[in-house]
C-alpha cells in the first residue's frame, strides 16, 4: 500500500514549456487534490476532484489543468510554465475520519518544480 | 475572504521547554481544526486534530486547545525534543467531504536547541 505517489520528484522547466505532474493513489479514496507550497504562503489548493469524471477549481487554479479519468490517477498539467509556478507541489487524498469528525488530508511526497 | 493567521512564523526553544503556536480563523462556520507537521524535505503529516465541540485534546506531549468564541486555537508541545524541530501548519475546515474547504495557516518553523 504505497498511499499517494507523485512523479517526478524534481524537475526543471523552461518558461513556456508544458509538463504534467503525475499523481496516483492506491487507497481507493474518492477525494484527490493538488496543493502548492510557497515560502510564507502555506499550502494552497489548486484543483480538486471528488470522484472520477468530476473536477473543480481550488483557490489558486490559474495556469493549471487537471483531469480524473479513474479513481487512481489525478495528473496536474502546466500548459505554459511561468517562473511564478516555481513551487513545491503536493498531491493529496482526503478521507473522513469518524473518530475525529473531520476530513484528514494525506499528502504525497511532493514534487519540486523550478521554472527558469 | 476566509483566512487563518498563524503566529509566530519562527520559534526557537531550548530542549525540554514548552512551545506554543497560535492560530486565528475568520470563518465562524469552521468546525474542524487539524495540525500538520512537516519535517525538512518531507510531506506534511497530521499530528493532532480537534472538533469544534471539544475545547481541548491531548496526545502524549502535544495538545490542542480551541476557543470558539475568540476563534482561535493553539498547539502546545511540552518537554520539547530535537525531533520536534519542523514546520507546523494549522488549518481550519468546514463542510462535508466533496464540498469542504480547508484553509491552512502560513506555518511556524520550530527549532529545538539542544
Amino acid at each position: 500500500n504505497a498511499g499517494v505517489t507523485q512523479t517526478p520528484k524534481f524537475h526543471i522547466l523552461k518558461t513556456g514549456q508544458s509538463m504534467t505532474l503525475q499523481c496516483a493513489q492506491d487507497m481507493n479514496h474518492g477525494y484527490l487534490s493538488w496543493y502548492r507550497q510557497d515560502p510564507g504562503m502555506g499550502l494552497r489548493r489548486i484543483h480538486y476532484s471528488v470522484a472520477a469524471g468530476i473536477t473543480d477549481k481550488g483557490e489558486v487554479p490559474d495556469g493549471y489543468n487537471v483531469s480524473r479519468s479513474n479513481t487512481e490517477d489525478f495528473p496536474l498539467r502546466l500548459e505554459s510554465a511561468a517562473p511564478s509556478q516555481t513551487s513545491v507541489y503536493f498531491c493529496a487524498s482526503s478521507f473522513y475520519r469518524q473518530a475525529s469528525g473531520g476530513n484528514t488530508i494525506y499528502f504525497g511526497e511532493g514534487s519540486w518544480l523550478t521554472v527558469v | 475572504g476566509e483566512n487563518v493567521e498563524q503566529h509566530p512564523s519562527t520559534l526557537s526553544v531550548q530542549e525540554g521547554d514548552s512551545a506554543v503556536i497560535k492560530c486565528t480563523y475568520s470563518d465562524s462556520a469552521s468546525n474542524y481544526f487539524p495540525w500538520y507537521k512537516q519535517e525538512l524535505g518531507k510531506r506534511p503529516q497530521l499530528i493532532i486534530d480537534i472538533r469544534s465541540n471539544v475545547g481541548e485534546k491531548k496526545d502524549q506531549r502535544i495538545a490542542v486547545t480551541l476557543n470558539k468564541t475568540a476563534k482561535h486555537f493553539s498547539l502546545h508541545i511540552t518537554e520539547t525534543q530535537p525531533e520536534d524541530s519542523a514546520v507546523y501548519f494549522c488549518a481550519a475546515s468546514k463542510g462535508i467531504l466533496g464540498t469542504y474547504k480547508y484553509i491552512f495557516g502560513t506555518g511556524t518553523r520550530l527549532k529545538v536547541l539542544a
